[in-house]
């Protein structure tokens, strides 16, 4: 069976601090798929990332980095100097062959505050 | 580029009516799309598959009669929610994957039933 956690239900920050948002994932196959979403109030689930499980290079696209460990299982997503316009829902999930759908991890409310 | 949109974005109905949402892959063909429903503060729950061609995919605890799902062609999915309840109100968001395998999500439909 596919799993994926988020433990922080809730994040809270002052605008321009870093903040991480884990992701722990578990999983038998060995191919398989992890993303990010961003989901603001509007509630349109927007794509932010998606990495594949042979490729565990960490990737950083302007204040976004994710880091892939596969001996943790972990997919965690940092936001640096973080921005009002980034307070949202943030979802990991994982995609394998064997479910072939996507498994959600119950999401983290990130609150930035000016 | 590619886009899932989906329509109405709100809808608000009596009790009883039935309600029908469009979900269309825009500049990408889909031969599978997915629909979610997702309670306030709470993750995205997976009812069905729509297969363009073929019967649509429920999972465990969804009704299917109530829960209409037509795959109408490469671009195009319906959820008609049937004699709705108020216990139906929520908010339905759909997924297509795009040709290089990422979900893209609409904006999601919030449906109320009085």
């Amino acid at each position: 069976a596919q799993k994926v956690t988020q433990a922080q239900t809730e994040i809270s920050v002052v605008e321009k601090e870093d903040v991480t948002l884990d992701c722990v994932y578990e999983t038998r196959d060995t191919t398989y798929y992890l993303f990010w979403y961003k989901q603001p109030p509007s509630g349109e689930l927007v794509f932010l990332i998606r990495r594949n499980s042979f490729d565990e290079q960490n990737e950083i696209s302007g204040r976004y980095s994710w880091n892939f460990q596969k001996s943790t299982s972990s997919f965690n997503f940092t936001i640096t100097a973080s921005q009002v316009v980034d307070s949202a829902v943030y979802f990991c999930a994982l995609f394998t062959g064997s479910a072939r759908q996507l498994t959600f991890g119950s999401g983290t409310q990130l609150t930035v505050l000016p | 580029g590619a886009v899932v949109s989906q329509h109405p974005s709100r809808v608000i109905c009596k009790s009883g009516t039935s309600v029908k949402i469009e979900c269309r892959s825009l500049d990408f063909q889909a031969t599978t799309m997915f629909w979610y429903r997702q309670f306030p503060k709470k993750s995205l729950m997976l009812m069905a598959t729509s297969n363009e061609g073929s019967k649509a995919t429920y999972e465990q605890g969804v009704e299917k009669d109530k829960f209409l799902i037509n795959h109408a062609s490469l671009t195009l999915s319906t959820l008609t929610v049937t004699s709705a309840h108020p216990e139906d109100s929520s908010f339905y968001i759909c997924s297509a994957p795009t040709p290089g395998l990422i979900p893209l999500f609409g904006p999601g439909t919030r449906l109320t039933v009085l």
